[in-house]
């Protein structure tokens, strides 16, 4: 089925760990995002990419990279996890006639 | 910046119908969207609207657009158990979305 799939759905790191989460997309489409969605918080942008070889830092970008070598596929790396990385990791792809997001179904990552 | 406030919890009885409200500041936004999330689950697009419209209907979904005062409502019909879930409103001018902190809508039985 046509989406947005999002590798691994759970994950435990312990502080000082690192680890990539991936998005892949099979739409075809030019933009993907990550975002992060912490209770009380909404959505909040960490990176995007609005093509194959580009990223652009979003509102909470620190403590995460990311890399866009394939244009169906949007890494998301932790280069050292702290706690306050402990969220649910939403990536989308942006699409059809009215723009709107498709979105994966989310990692639940947590840092111990 | 461009800034999208909703209340946080709506709570209604199955049957009545639901509104869920959303203010934005871009005045520039092109498309103005409704999104749902259940339980779990990530954001699903659940209509939108295009910024020269007034009003959209979709079965049991009416999209009401005041782009004077910069408001988006989504009233939901016949309120049912499976439409408890949390509603996020989001507008675009150009991409990224900028998304509302999310409604939670609680259907009671």
């Amino acid at each position: 089925n046509a989406g947005v799939t999002q590798t691994p759905k759970f994950r435990v790191l312990k502080t000082g760990q690192s680890m990539t989460l991936l998005c892949a997309q099979d739409m075809n489409h030019e933009y993907m995002y990550w975002y992060r969605q912490d209770p009380g918080m909404g959505l909040r942008l960490i990176h995007y990419s609005v093509g194959e070889g580009t990223t652009a830092k979003g509102e909470v970008p620190d403590g995460y990279n990311v890399s866009r070598l394939k244009k169906q596929n949007f890494l998301l790396g932790l280069e050292s996890a702290a706690p306050s990385q402990t969220s649910v990791y939403f990536c989308a792809s942006i699409g059809g006639e009215n723009y709107g997001y498709t979105f994966g179904s989310g990692t639940r990552l947590t840092v111990v | 910046g461009e800034d999208v406030e909703q209340s946080l919890f709506l709570s209604v009885r199955e049957g009545d119908s639901s509104v869920i409200n959303c203010t934005y500041t871009d005045s520039s936004s092109t498309y103005l969207y409704w999104y749902k999330q259940e339980p779990g689950a990530g954001l699903q697009l659940l209509t939108y609207i295009f910024s020269n419209m007034d009003m959209k209907q979709d079965q049991r979904l009416t999209v009401l657009l005041n782009k004077k005062d910069k408001h988006l409502s989504l009233r939901i019909a016949d309120t049912q158990t499976g439409d408890s879930a949390i509603y996020f409103c989001a507008e675009s001018e150009n991409t990224p979305l900028v998304f509302g902190k999310g409604t939670r809508l609680s259907v009671i039985a």
